[in-house]
């Protein structure tokens, strides 16, 4: 069954760590994003990708990093995680049509102590 | 330029009451409209969509959404809710033209009481 993945889906890490959330679809889906949602909050754009060996950054300033060396593939890095980063992540995936919505993953529960 | 706004943050509702959720868009190009549901500790997941023809759109679990494009409005509606249509609603817009950037809502918590 099409559809797209993150792991985990919850993580609890201490300050200083390196972290990689993984985000992984089965759609072909050229077009990739990743959200941050703080509970019950509205969704910030940090990272977009519209195809392979391609990265944008989004509305919010984030010190995450992405990669997108697979088409189904979008990891998201922290290098070095701090308390401010505990947040929801969400991954989503489109197709590269505008009449498509958004395929959202699960998230991650991400909390630095 | 597109921007999208719900305006309320919140709307409690007593169970089997009918529910409209309000959601206004603003663009300089054509757009499609979108409502997403985000139930707890979820992603989002995609309640219906409006294209182009009829400006009513059904959608999954009941929900039905009316696009009014004189008002450029995009308002959800359920004649009657259950407990468990309690959850976070977007409403998100993408242009047709360009990068096709989706702009969403900063979302309406729907809370159903018994």
């Amino acid at each position: 069954e099409a559809d797209i993945y993150q792991t985990p889906r919850y993580l609890v890490i201490g300050t200083g760590k390196k972290i990689t959330l993984e985000c992984s679809q089965t759609m072909g889906h050229d077009k990739m994003y990743w959200y941050q949602q703080d509970p019950g909050m509205e969704l910030h754009l940090i990272h977009y990708s519209y195809g392979v060996n391609s990265t944008e950054k989004g509305d919010l300033s984030s010190e995450s990093t992405v990669s997108r060396i697979r088409t189904e593939h979008f990891p998201l890095t922290l290098e070095s995680a701090r308390p401010s980063h505990t947040s929801q992540y969400l991954c989503a995936s489109t197709a590269a049509v505008p009449q498509e919505g958004y395929t959202f993953g699960s998230g991650t529960r991400l909390t630095v102590v | 330029a597109q921007s999208v706004t719900q305006l309320d943050s919140q709307v409690p509702v007593f169970e089997e009451a009918p529910v409209e959720l309000r959601c206004n868009y603003s663009s300089s190009v054509s757009v499609y409209l979108f409502w997403y549901v985000q139930y707890p500790n979820q992603g989002l997941q995609l309640l219906l969509k409006y294209l182009s023809g009829s400006t009513l759109v059904k959608g999954i679990n009941g929900f039905e959404a009316e696009f009014n494009k004189s008002q450029t409005s995009f308002h959800l509606r359920k004649p009657s809710v259950h407990i468990s249509d309690t959850a976070e609603y977007f409403c998100a817009v993408r242009g047709n033209t360009g990068g096709f950037k989706t702009i969403f809502g900063a979302g309406t918590r729907l809370f159903v009481k018994a």
